[in-house]
């Protein structure tokens, strides 16, 4: 059963500690989506790959923020320092873009942060 | 800035009841897709329309896509306390998917 796979499901840190989410994508899938999630913002594009390369990361406060996506298996998010406004659930998803068509994103089940 | 709004925002019905949500932007989208997410889950893809005009129907849910491609509604006929969630509308374009906020369903027993 193919699914995406995000850890830690769950961290709680101090602010200025660096925090690293890794996610496994669906194999065979080319796109790569992290999403952040809160009340206020609902679900917001942070970045995102298509076979590995970094095509949009305008969503990102690059100060603090970094993607990548070292091989097919592993999606990572870092942020160094984290901050209290940091706090939320982000989701990665996998899917399979075809001449910019866009097919069903597949999510994890999120990695929920909290920046005391 | 968000391209896609919802409304509404909170929707809180009985059961046998029926409902629509709605899905509106001043961007084209080459598709628009419906998600629904439970607590502590992420979005699940309950379906996607490409074409104005379109309309599917899955079960009790019926989606529609506006003519200019812009916006889209979901309408629940007869809802049931399984409906109850988070529906969250996605515009496709250039391979990108952007969300809505969200409307959070509750249907009562």
């Amino acid at each position: 059963d193919a699914r995406v796979t995000q850890t830690p499901r769950h961290k709680v840190t101090e602010m200025g500690q660096e925090v690293t989410m890794r996610c496994q994508p669906i194999l065979g899938h080319n796109t790569v989506f992290w999403y952040r999630q809160t009340m206020m913002q609902g679900l917001e594009l942070l970045a995102y790959f298509r076979n590995r390369a970094p095509l949009d990361d305008s969503g990102m406060p690059k100060d603090r923020f970094s993607a990548e996506m070292p091989d097919a298996t592993l999606a990572t998010l870092k942020i160094q320092p984290s901050e209290p406004r940091d706090s939320a659930v982000y989701f990665c998803a996998s899917g399979l873009v075809i001449a910019s068509n866009t097919g069903e994103l597949f999510f994890g089940e999120g990695s929920r942060l909290t920046v005391l | 800035t968000q391209l896609l709004e919802q409304s509404p925002q909170f929707l809180s019905i009985q059961e046998g009841e029926n409902l629509t949500v709605y899905c509106n932007s001043s961007s084209v989208f080459s598709s628009l897709q419906w998600y629904r997410q439970e607590p502590g889950e992420g979005p699940v893809l309950l379906v996607t329309v490409v074409t104005g005009g379109e309309v599917k129907k899955l079960k009790r849910l019926t989606f529609q896509f506006g003519d200019a491609r812009k916006d889209s509604s979901l309408h629940i006929t007869a809802a049931q306390p399984g409906d109850t969630g988070l529906y969250l509308c996605a515009g496709a374009q250039a391979g990108k998917s952007t969300f809505g906020d969200g409307t959070t369903l509750t249907v009562k027993p």
